[in-house]
């Protein structure tokens, strides 16, 4: 079945020391998003990557980095990882950017920072 | 005013009533409206997405729009306690991302 997959699902690291999170997608969409989302909030758009065209929100931290090497696959590096960066992080994608597509999330990952 | 608003919630409704979710929202040119059901732990999960005015029906859940009235609601027949989890919305217009609600937590009751 095409999905999207992230690992790992659970994620422990330490307070400053730096983590990637990858995700990757068999379903061939040319977009691809990262959320972070905190408990009883809603998801909360980091970046995303139209194709290799990288679009950062403005309010999303210079810790959080991203790199989409190929269609399939997406990565989220967290530099200095602070208590607050706590969080599941979602990665989603969608056939296409625009008002018409929906978007499909992975299974996301829980990072807990010690 | 929040870009879009759900239902402070929780929402509790007996084994077999109807839920009914609503949500509003501020952008007039938006064109997209969606539906995710979230439960807790997991992932958002597409239920509905819905594009033109009026009812929407796939199996229990009909989704509802009014642009002109900038609403949109979802309802649950025959609600199950599978249906309790967090209900949010999203919203987008054409060229932007995703505005999400905050959810409206829904509770069916045996």
């Amino acid at each position: 079945d095409a999905m999207v997959i992230q690992n790992p699902r659970y994620q422990v690291t330490q307070f400053g020391k730096p983590v990637t999170l990858s995700c990757s997608q068999t379903l061939n969409h040319n977009v691809m998003y990262w959320y972070q989302q905190k408990s009883s909030q809603a998801p909360k758009l980091l970046f995303h990557y139209y194709d290799k065209d990288f679009n950062n929100e403005a309010d999303t931290p210079d810790n959080f980095q991203s790199r989409r090497p190929n269609t399939s696959f997406c990565f989220l590096d967290i530099r200095s990882p602070g208590l607050g960066d706590a969080a599941m992080y979602l990665c989603a994608t969608s056939p296409t950017g625009g008002s018409a597509y929906e978007q499909y999330f992975g299974p996301g990952t829980r990072l807990t920072v010690t | 005013q929040k870009e879009v608003e759900q239902n402070s919630g929780p929402l509790s409704v007996p084994e077999g009533a109807i839920a009914s979710l609503n949500c509003t929202y501020s952008d007039r040119v938006s064109q997209s409206f969606f539906w995710y059901r979230q439960y807790s732990g997991k992932s958002p999960e597409l239920i509905m997405s819905i594009y033109s005015n009026g009812d929407k029906e796939d199996g229990r859940f009909t989704a509802q729009l009014n642009k002109a009235s900038q609403y949109v609601s979802l309802l649950i027949r025959d609600s199950q306690p599978s249906d309790s989890a967090t209900y949010l919305c999203a919203v987008n217009r054409y060229g932007q991302n995703f505005v999400f609600g905050p959810g409206t937590r829904l509770s069916v009751l045996p």
